[in-house]
């Protein structure tokens, strides 16, 4: 089955710049996305990015995409506080029905 | 204000007792999906229906069952066959099939088995 990986933990300084990294294996993913959830919480959808794009940026989000290597990675740049929570990568093939997810990363943002 | 709402928020269940997680769209959604999250884990796909009246097992199907009645609600029941049902679940919905169109979640409900 389709395996979607991503490290279970991030520490960053409020104000630095976050990476999320996320790594996928199968090549015909058609849209990559990250959501975000707080404790307690549902998923809130970030951004998504088309798998013909390398990049997207949408305030102080940046997703780059590198297909041939199946990495996708979030960057949060100035980190506030209010950025801790679990960020999930989730990827969807052309013709499924269904996301698959990463395990996610727990980001703490110390300030 | 369009959303998906799922209730209740939290919920104890006995060991061998059937309960029913409701979930509840008014974005006018085709689409519905079950999720269930176990910590240090992904989501997993338990149900999701494409159309009213349709449904299909995602990974996890057995001990739960599901029913698409109505285009706005898709109630998801955690039999006592399930055999390990702690866990959050998260209901979530799409305009139709999810390769072209992105999932929205609910705020999930936290089931404990006691």
């Amino acid at each position: 089955g389709e395996d979607v990986e991503q490290s279970l933990f991030l520490s960053v300084r409020e104000g630095d710049s976050s990476v999320i990294n996320c790594t996928y294996t199968d090549s015909s993913s058609t849209y990559l996305y990250w959501y975000k959830q707080e404790p307690g919480a549902g998923l809130q959808l970030l951004t998504y990015i088309f798998s013909n794009m390398d990049m997207k940026q949408d305030q102080r989000l940046t997703v780059l995409l590198n297909k041939k290597d199946k990495h996708l990675s979030l960057r949060i740049a100035d980190t506030q506080t209010g950025d801790s929570a679990i960020y999930f990568c989730a990827e969807i093939q052309t013709g499924a029905n269904n996301l698959f997810f990463g395990t996610g990363t727990r980001l703490t943002v110390i300030p | 204000d369009g959303g998906i709402t799922q209730s209740p928020k939290y919920l104890f269940r006995k060991e061998g007792q059937n309960v029913t997680l409701s979930c509840e769209q008014n974005l006018n959604h085709d689409a519905m999906y079950w999720y269930r999250q176990d910590p240090g884990q992904g989501l997993r796909l338990i149900y999701y229906s494409q159309i009213v009246n349709d449904f299909q097992k995602g990974d996890i199907a057995e001990g739960y069952s599901v029913s698409r009645e109505k285009k706005e609600s898709f109630p998801l029941t955690v039999t006592s066959a399930q055999k390990n049902p702690t866990a959050f679940y998260l209901c979530a919905s799409s305009i139709s099939t999810p390769s072209t169109d992105t999932q929205y979640f609910g705020p999930g409900t936290r089931l404990t088995v006691l």
